[in-house]
């Protein structure tokens, strides 16, 4: 079956880029789609189809997909950033919605 | 004001059987596809289930197949997910989440959740 794998942590300044991976074979032909989530809270959409931000998403978010790796950027990151953020794919070979394994982002 | 609200939660025992309601409401339900999605205890997200629309397509993950059953009904603007022979392992909080349509051609993610309701099994 389909895997996605996000490194467990990443860490930034204030202020700096983030950037969180998602690695999955070929993924570039997926649509990949970002979720957000803060502690005790529902998962939150920020990005869809590998680069489009939904309604009220802050234009500091971004995203890239090539090869093997999807990409979700935070520019100018913030401290009201900092949580987990999972990447989902569309399997069609099995009809199955897959998650990464998640990225905890960590504002120093 | 699109709004999913999950029921149903709660202590069951390992083998035991427990019906997940989600109620919606600020949005046309019929017109829209549906999933259940879990979260263990300090884990990560997984799939669960998904309907279509009209109830006439039907997905569900390979470790709930056969056992799990996602359900809706239009008229009530209600969703279910019936757990039967639970494990320990369905120990998780489940997401009902709405499908954005944001392209036709296939499942798209999700652009509304509840806030979960809670499932412990346990002896």
């Amino acid at each position: 079956s389909y895997v996605l794998t996000q490194p467990p942590s990443v860490s930034v300044a204030p202020g700096e880029t983030a950037r969180i991976t998602c690695g999955g074979d070929n993924i570039v032909n997926k649509g990949v789609h970002w979720y957000q989530q803060k502690p005790g809270q529902a998962p939150v959409l920020v990005m869809y189809y590998d680069n489009y931000r939904p309604s009220g998403i802050p234009e500091r978010f971004s995203g890239s997909n090539s090869g093997n790796t999807a990409t979700l950027i935070i520019s100018r990151v913030e401290a009201g950033d900092e949580a987990e953020y999972f990447c989902q794919v569309w399997d069609r070979s099995s009809d199955r919605w897959i998650f990464g394994g998640g990225t905890q982002l960590t504002v120093l | 004001e699109v709004q999913l609200v999950e029921s149903g939660g709660g202590l069951v025992q390992p083998g035991g059987s427990l019906r997940l309601s989600c109620a919606v409401s600020g949005f046309t339900f019929s017109a829209y596809e549906i999933n259940w999605v879990r979260q263990a205890p300090g884990k990560g997200l997984q799939w669960v289930s998904y309907i279509s629309s009209g109830g006439d397509n039907i997905y569900y993950a390979d470790s709930v197949r056969g056992r799990f059953t996602i359900s809706r009904d239009n008229a009530k603007n209600s969703l279910y997910l019936q757990m039967n022979n639970v494990r320990v392992e369905d120990t998780a909080v489940y997401y009902c989440a709405r499908d954005g349509r944001y392209r036709g051609t296939q499942p798209n993610p999700f652009d509304s959740w509840g806030q979960g309701t809670l499932v412990t099994v346990s002896s």
